[in-house]
């Protein structure tokens, strides 16, 4: 079943530790997306991919890395966790030069950095 | 710079019931997209209904539809006959021409028995 799937749902983890989100789609979609969610807020672009190997920053400063070696996977990493990156981690993905673009949507990674 | 805004950070509606979520945006852009998405709780969050600004005629998806004013760059979702699988946050959300997504920071609907 076409999808876009996130992983970890839910993750607690110490100061320091470096962590990895993984988002994968199926859809064969070219671009990706990661946007952070806090509640009340609206959610802020902090990282893109028009594709393999092209990586873009979002509007929202980000200490998050990502890459694009292949067309399904888009993982973010953090270097060293800190509790300001507590915050849910949204991935999407869409179809380019689409008339019927939009955007779908992981399920969401909850991260909580102590 | 695109902008959205929905006001309304809570709203409640009676089952059956019709509701009105607000949202207004500002750009400087003639073409563009809206969209309204909705979260349920701990659940993805999927499009509801989508609306391009050259297409007067205001989109309908079932028992959701939009009020779209170009002029007063608005964009208001109206849902009928509420249903209790109603209950989530939604978003509203604008497409420029650069393909990309701005979202309003949400409003929380409950649908009360």
């Amino acid at each position: 079943e076409a999808d876009i799937y996130q992983t970890p749902r839910y993750l607690v983890i110490g100061t320091g530790k470096k962590i990895t989100l993984e988002c994968s789609q199926t859809m064969g979609h070219d671009k990706m997306y990661w946007y952070q969610q806090d509640p009340g807020m609206e959610l802020h672009l902090i990282h893109y991919s028009y594709g393999v190997n092209s990586t873009e920053k979002g509007d929202l400063s980000s200490e998050s890395t990502v890459s694009r070696i292949r067309t399904e996977h888009f993982p973010l990493t953090l270097e060293s966790a800190r509790p300001s990156h507590t915050s849910q981690y949204l991935c999407a993905s869409s179809e380019i030069g689409q008339f019927n673009e939009k955007l779908f949507f992981g399920s969401g990674t909850q991260l909580s950095v102590l | 710079a695109q902008t959205v805004t929905q006001s309304q950070p809570e709203m409640s509606v009676q089952e059956a019931e019709t509701v009105t979520l607000s949202c207004t945006y500002d750009t400087s852009e003639s073409n563009y997209y809206l969209f309204w998405y909705k979260q349920p709780p701990s659940r993805q969050m999927i499009l509801v209904i989508r609306q391009e600004a050259y297409k007067q005629q205001n989109a309908t998806e079932n028992r959701f539809s939009v009020n779209f004013q170009k002029a007063a760059k608005s964009f208001s979702l109206k849902i009928s006959d509420s249903q209790l699988g109603d209950t989530a946050m939604y978003f509203c959300a604008f497409m420029s021409t650069g393909n990309q997504f701005y979202f309003g920071t949400g409003t929380s609907l409950t649908v009360i028995p």
